[in-house]
């Protein structure tokens, strides 16, 4: 297993804003993934973090509007830009060894976009 | 993409066993079955995977269907701190996607 920190927790901020969440584990992973999930639903896979190259963009989400940086293997960043109320949500970066292996989450970062 | 179908919502009373389903029809052969369950305000928890065969671990067993058409988790002796959201996911190794569900919300009665 692997043990992830992410920052901020939770954060409310103006809409126009931008946001940037970082993810922090204590051991170096292969895979990391940067998900959404709305109030009261299932998560939504954003987007796979590369190491060393752009990340791979799920459809429906773009570069432009979520930024994604993973300079090393342990950590990452999503930014949620020009922010709007809709972008309220918990974001959450999960790590794995591979696509098909076993995940394991961040506590999460709560938004509020007022 | 292969998605999974849950009910809604299921109930337990503590230390009976919980077998809560899901339905995958489009599940493809390089398609993993993988579990996850998350209490409020955390992320979510790993519980289990599996590819055909049935699966145990510490937490729970995964049962899958011989057509992988369907699986079941079995939680053997539901505590109160197993209430949370269950969610079956696909994963497809090969095509590179990634679907949860919408997940059954597990209510454990003492």
């Amino acid at each position: 297993s692997a043990v992830i920190s992410q920052k901020p927790s939770r954060d409310i901020c103006q809409r126009g804003t931008s946001l940037t969440i970082q993810c922090q584990v204590d051991s170096q992973v292969t895979m990391m993934f940067w998900y959404r999930q709305q109030p009261g639903q299932s998560l939504t896979l954003i987007a796979t973090a590369n190491q060393g190259s752009e990340a791979t963009y799920e459809s429906g989400f773009v570069i432009d509007k979520f930024p994604i940086s993973r300079p090393n293997l342990t950590f990452s960043t999503l930014t949620v830009s020009n922010m709007s109320p809709e972008d309220s949500s918990i974001y959450l970066c999960s790590v794995s060894r591979d696509w098909s292996g076993e995940q394991y989450f961040g506590p999460g970062t709560r938004l509020t976009v007022t | 993409d292969a998605k999974t179908t849950q009910p809604n919502s299921m109930e337990s009373n503590e230390e009976e066993p919980v077998h809560l389903p899901c339905n995958h029809s489009t599940i493809s052969g390089t398609d993993y079955i993988h579990w996850y369950r998350q209490l409020p305000s955390q992320g979510p928890e790993y519980v289990i995977h599996g590819l055909t065969s049935n699966v145990n671990n510490r937490m729970a067993s995964l049962a899958i269907a011989e057509d992988r058409k369907s699986s079941t988790l079995i939680l053997h002796r539901a505590t109160l701190r197993d209430a949370a959201v269950y969610y079956c996911i696909l994963l497809s190794g090969s095509a590179r996607q990634l679907t949860f569900g919408s997940g059954t919300q597990l209510t454990v009665l003492p």
